[in-house]
This record gives C-alpha cells, sequence and structure tokens, in this order.
C-alpha cells in the first residue's frame, strides 16, 4: 500500500503526559499537512511542511504542540502536557504540489484522561 | 474558522435514488475538493474541480462549481448502502493557496438498502 500511513492508529494517555504521532507520507509527495478532527466537525488546519521546512502552523497550534519532518519524508507531531481539550482524531496528509489534491492516512485517535 | 457549509447537515435515502449535497463558501479559491469519511475513518478524496471549471465527472459522482455563487453541489447517482458516510467539501483558497484545505462541517448521508 503507497498511501499515507499514521502510527498509532489510537492513544490513551493521562492528562499531563506527552505524546508523539508518526506520519509517512506518499514517498513523492513534497507536502505534508496536520489536521486535528473533533467529533461532528470538519478537520481544522493545524501545520504544513514543504519538504523539510514546516511553512505555516496555525493559532490551533499552541506551544505544547511541535512538529517536524526532519529529512522531508516523515513527520511527528508531539503534544506535550496533554489536556482533555487535546482529544481528537489527528489526521495527516500529503500533496504533490502546493494546489492539488490532498491525500490523508487514515488518522489516530487521541484520548486524554 | 470553517469556511465551507455543507447543506444539508443530514440526508437519508433509499437505495438507487441520488444523494444531492450543497457546499457553500466565502473567499476566492483555487480549487474546491469533496471527500468521504466513514465513522472513525480518514478521509477518502473524491474529486477535485478547479475554480475555471464547473463541472466535473467521476464515476457515480458529478460535482459542479459555481464561482459567481460561491457554491458546489455534489450529486451521488444510484446510490448504494456502501455510500453511508460523512461527506465534507474543503476549498483551497487564493489566500493561503496550497498551504491549506479549509474544510465545511460536513452532510451524514445515510443510504438505507
Amino acid at each position: 500500500d503507497t498511501g499515507v500511513s499514521q502510527d498509532p492508529r489510537h492513544k490513551i494517555t493521562k492528562r499531563g503526559q506527552n505524546v508523539t504521532f508518526r506520519c509517512d507520507p506518499i514517498s513523492e509527495h513534497n507536502r505534508l499537512y496536520w489536521y486535528r478532527q473533533t467529533l461532528g466537525q470538519g478537520p481544522e488546519f493545524l501545520t504544513y511542511f514543504q519538504n523539510e521546512a514546516q511553512l505555516e502552523k496555525s493559532r490551533l497550534l499552541s506551544d505544547r504542540f511541535s512538529a517536524e519532518r526532519p529529512k522531508g519524508s516523515f513527520s511527528t507531531l508531539e503534544i506535550q502536557r496533554t489536556e482533555q481539550g487535546d482529544s481528537a482524531m489527528y489526521l495527516c496528509a500529503s500533496s504533490p504540489y502546493g494546489t492539488g489534491s490532498q491525500y490523508f492516512g487514515p488518522g489516530t485517535r487521541l484520548l486524554v484522561l | 474558522s470553517q469556511q465551507g457549509e455543507e447543506d444539508p447537515q443530514a440526508l437519508s435515502i433509499q437505495e438507487g435514488e441520488n444523494a444531492t449535497m450543497n457546499c457553500s463558501y466565502k473567499t476566492s479559491i483555487n480549487n474546491l475538493q469533496w471527500y468521504r469519511q466513514n465513522s472513525g475513518r480518514g478521509l477518502v478524496h473524491l474529486i477535485l474541480i478547479r475554480s475555471n471549471e464547473r463541472e466535473k465527472h467521476s464515476g457515480r459522482l458529478r460535482v459542479t462549481l459555481d464561482t459567481s455563487k460561491k457554491s458546489s453541489s455534489l450529486l451521488i447517482t444510484a446510490s448504494r448502502a456502501a455510500d453511508t458516510a460523512s461527506y465534507f467539501c474543503a476549498t483551497d483558497r487564493q489566500e493561503t493557496s496550497g498551504s491549506r484545505l479549509t474544510f465545511g462541517e460536513g452532510t451524514q448521508l445515510t443510504v438505507n438498502p
């Protein structure tokens, strides 16, 4: 399967713990995006990379959130000191160029207790 | 903030009937994309229509775009129970070209066998 993959698919953590999610985009895609989706809502943009450069961050991405894409391939999203309000589905997408279709992974569902 | 607004929020039809979902948006766009999401899963890309296109087909899907009215519609013909899902429109806005998609809140489609 050459689609976007995400790991883990599910994560349960206690409030105050740190969590890290990984996204592997489609190999020839140089753009990678992170979105967050809460129940009953559409996805909301968090941040995106072109190759290894993080070009934009949403105001939703507080100081507790950090994302990296060190070699322009896979990306990680870390949440420090998790809060119950961080519970959501975290979606990763990739695209071959700026105004092309974005292809999404299966998501990581986070539950903060 | 969510730019796209889908209408209706929920739609229930019988298998074999056609389903029409509408999407409105507020700002100038490069393209508009439709996605399907089964419960608890990632988003599946259905179709992309560019701002200079008025209609596009893909299998049982027909998408129209009216940039003067800032609206789009997705028609699924001869619906099947497997089409039951949430459907989202997402816009690639000119002001944030290629950096993000802006999603609506989705239409929940139920196709009854």
